[in-house]
């Protein structure tokens, strides 16, 4: 069974320190890995996708890498703006139809003035 | 482009009742997924559809159903609604498969409530 952990699930910071995101997965056979963010009452919204271990994109603050295990999202020195609940979310190279993904429990970022 | 459409956004349903959610989306995206999300938690998924008339269960399908005539629509039915179906609920669609383009695009959800 596929299976995603986040952490930590909540994240407190001051505007302009920096910090990261840890997304460990499970999975037989991985087909990409996805970051979202979701601001609160909104839906998520795409952030990145991972194909492969040593990939690592980049979005104004953010930047997200791949090992074969876990992913990070790094946030470089965030703005307020950038408090959000931020997803990860895997997709299985077994699957057979659906391109079907299983999302982490979230990890919640606060950045004060 | 709207992208992904819900309504309502918000409802209270007693218990028993039933009730459908809307969805459509405008991309001609062939896959079509509907999601619950419980408080401090991810998003778990409840059917999700290839292309119209074809759809299957995803984790949690119980006291779920749904169907797809059309390339843009995929409602989402409570037949029988109970407290633990209180959540907020997600559409999302995709295209068809490969590279980038499995990417999911969410609509904004509908709050449930069940009393």
């Amino acid at each position: 069974e596929d299976q995603v952990t986040q952490s930590p699930e909540a994240l407190r910071l001051q505007e302009g320190e920096s910090s990261s995101l840890n997304c460990s997965y499970t999975v037989s056979g991985l087909r990409g890995l996805f970051w979202y963010r979701q601001d609160p009452g909104k839906g998520p919204e795409f952030l990145f996708t991972l194909y492969s271990a040593g990939e690592e994109k980049e979005k104004e603050r953010l930047k997200a890498t791949l090992t074969k295990k876990e992913s990070f999202l790094h946030i470089t020195a965030p703005k307020p703006e950038d408090s959000a609940t931020y997803l990860c979310a895997v997709q299985a190279i077994h699957l057979a139809a659906g391109n079907k993904l299983t999302f982490g429990g979230g990890t919640r970022v606060l950045v004060k003035p | 482009n709207a992208g992904v459409t819900q309504t309502p956004k918000f409802r209270i349903l007693k218990i028993g009742q039933s009730m459908t959610l809307q969805c459509t989306q405008d991309m001609n995206h062939n896959y079509m997924y509907w999601y619950r999300q419980d408080p401090g938690m991810g998003l778990k998924l409840i059917y999700y559809s290839v292309g119209a008339g074809i759809t299957d269960k995803g984790e949690v399908p119980n006291g779920y159903n749904v169907s797809r005539s059309t390339t843009e629509d995929f409602p989402l039915r409570l037949e029988l609604a109970a407290p633990s179906q209180t959540s907020v609920y997600f559409c999302a669609s995709s295209p068809h498969a490969g590279g980038t383009q499995e990417t999911q695009y969410f609509g904004p959800g509908t709050r449930l409530l069940v009393l």
